[in-house]
């Protein structure tokens, strides 16, 4: 079974801290997202990365930054969390495909609340 | 920017009616995903259905495709107390990105 891990199911940090959400997957996908979901507006992307080292940025990178070293992690880093960053954030990871029509795997999500 | 939207935002139904939701996107696309989300999990991977195939089966789902009015529906037959979640479309983005709409929440009543 494919596996998509996040590093904690819930977190609790402070205003104005560095704070590291981890995600490790299992089947050497090149392809890795970083959502943020929050009531009445979907999945909305932060990051994106489509190989080692390479990150795009999504539609809400504000206040965000992103780390992949190494093929089956990647890290989202929020630089000085503000309460606005108060989420669920969602890993993914999904092999290229032909068509780009292949399926993403999720990992069970990240509720942040920042107090 | 978000393509893909879903319709109706809730639905509550009673446990074995069908459930049909719909979802609208805005470019030209060459396939289309659903996913379902249990509360406060991650998405699981339902079904994926190309721009070529107008209507696709999986057990109790049926989905269609309309690429002239660019949208999608996904129909659940003979629903049960357990397909209630949220439910999601997604489409290609540029670069192998996928793109998620806002989902529907489905309540099935037992």
């Amino acid at each position: 079974d494919v596996k998509v891990t996040q590093s904690s199911r819930y977190l609790v940090k402070r205003t104005g801290e560095k704070v590291f959400l981890e995600c490790v997957q299992d089947m050497d996908h090149e392809n890795m997202f970083w959502y943020r979901q929050d009531p009445g507006l979907g999945l909305r992307l932060i990051y994106f990365s489509y190989d080692v080292k390479m990150k795009e940025k999504g539609d809400i990178p504000e206040g965000y930054s992103v780390s992949r070293e190494k093929k089956e992690r990647f890290s989202l880093i929020l630089e000085s969390a503000s309460t606005n960053q108060t989420s669920m954030y969602l890993c993914a990871s999904r092999s290229p495909g032909e068509g780009e029509s292949t399926e993403a795997f999720f990992g069970q999500g990240t509720r942040l609340t920042v107090v | 920017s978000q393509q893909g939207e879903e319709d109706p935002q809730a639905l509550s139904i009673q446990e074995g009616e069908n459930a049909t939701m719909n979802c609208s996107y805005k470019t030209s696309i060459n396939n289309l995903q659903w996913y379902r989300q249990n509360s406060g999990r991650g998405l699981v991977h339902l079904i994926l259905i190309r721009s070529n195939e107008r209507e696709k089966h999986s057990g109790r789902l049926r989905v269609t495709l309309d690429t002239s009015k660019k949208s999608s529906s996904l129909l659940i037959t003979a629903s049960r107390a357990a397909d209630t979640a949220s439910y999601f479309c997604a489409t290609p983005g540029s670069s192998y990105k996928l793109i998620f709409g806002s989902g529907t929440r489905l309540l099935v009543r037992p």
